[in-house]
C-alpha cells in the first residue's frame, strides 16, 4: 500500500517567491496534519484537517501561509511570499483510526528558501 | 500550555547497552503517549505508545515507563543495536473531542547514536 505521499521532496526557491507543498494522504483516512520541523523549534504541528475541514490552524506562523484541502485525497500547504526563516522540513501526516492515534508521516519537503 | 519537554538532547551508547530517553509533560489531559522514531531523510514513524492506566509497555527491546504522578514517561532500548541509530521523539495528545483526531505535541528530538 502506497503511504503518504509529499511533493517536491525537495525545493529550493528565492525569497519572496511562492511555494506550494503537495500531499497526498493515505486512502480512506480522514485526518491530515501538517508539521514543520526544524533543528531550533523540533516538530511544530502547524494545521490539521478532519474530513477535508480545517479544524486548527493555531499552528500557522503567519499570514503568509495558508493550506487547503479541497478533497479527501489532496491537501496544499501554500507560502506566499516566502522568506529564508521559511527554510525546514515539512511533513504531511494522515490518520484514521481515532482510539489508536497513529499518525502515518510523508518522507517530507525540504524548502530552502535563499 | 501544551509542551512536551524531552532529553537528553543527544545520547551515544555503547552496543550492547541501554539507552533511556525521558520526557515531561504538564497537561495532566493528555491521554495518549507515543515514541516516534526518525531516520534521516524519512518521516517519523510510530514505534511504540502507552495510555496512562498502565505503568510499563513492552515491545521487543523496546519498554516504555509511565509516572502518572511525576508527569513523566521514558523509552528504554535494551541491548541497543547500531541499527537504532536515529532521532527519537516523544509525543502526547489530548484525548479526542469528536469528529476525528487532534494534532500530537511533539518533545524536541533525542538524536541517538549506537556505537558499535
Amino acid at each position: 500500500d502506497a503511504g503518504v505521499i509529499q511533493s517536491p521532496r525537495h525545493e529550493v526557491t528565492e525569497m519572496g517567491q511562492e511555494v506550494t507543498l503537495r500531499c497526498k494522504p493515505i486512502s480512506g483516512h480522514n485526518s491530515l496534519f501538517w508539521y514543520r520541523q526544524t533543528m531550533m523549534r523540533g516538530l511544530e504541528l502547524l494545521i490539521y484537517f478532519n474530513n477535508n475541514v480545517p479544524i486548527d490552524d493555531s499552528g500557522m506562523p503567519e499570514d503568509r501561509f495558508s493550506a487547503k484541502m479541497p478533497n479527501a485525497s489532496f491537501s496544499t500547504l501554500k507560502i506566499q511570499p516566502s522568506e529564508p526563516r521559511d527554510s525546514a522540513v515539512y511533513f504531511c501526516a494522515s490518520s484514521f483510526v481515532a482510539d489508536t492515534g497513529e499518525l502515518f508521516f510523508g518522507e517530507g519537503s525540504r524548502l530552502t528558501v535563499l | 500550555q501544551q509542551q512536551v519537554k524531552q532529553s537528553p538532547q543527544s545520547l551515544i551508547v555503547q552496543k550492547g547497552g541501554i539507552s533511556i530517553i525521558n520526557c515531561a509533560y504538564e497537561n495532566t489531559a493528555f491521554d495518549y503517549f507515543p515514541w516516534y522514531q526518525q531516520f534521516p531523510g524519512k518521516g517519523p514513524a510510530l514505534l511504540i505508545a502507552i495510555r496512562p492506566d498502565v505503568s510499563e509497555k513492552k515491545e521487543g527491546r523496546f519498554t516504555i515507563s509511565f509516572n502518572k504522578s511525576a508527569k513523566q514517561f521514558s523509552l528504554h532500548i535494551m541491548d541497543s543495536q547500531p541499527g537504532d541509530s536515529a532521532t527519537y521523539f516523544c509525543a502526547a495528545r489530548l484525548p479526542y473531542s469528536g469528529g476525528g483526531a487532534d494534532g500530537l505535541t511533539f518533545g524536541k528530538g533525542t538524536h541517538l547514536i549506537i556505537q558499535p
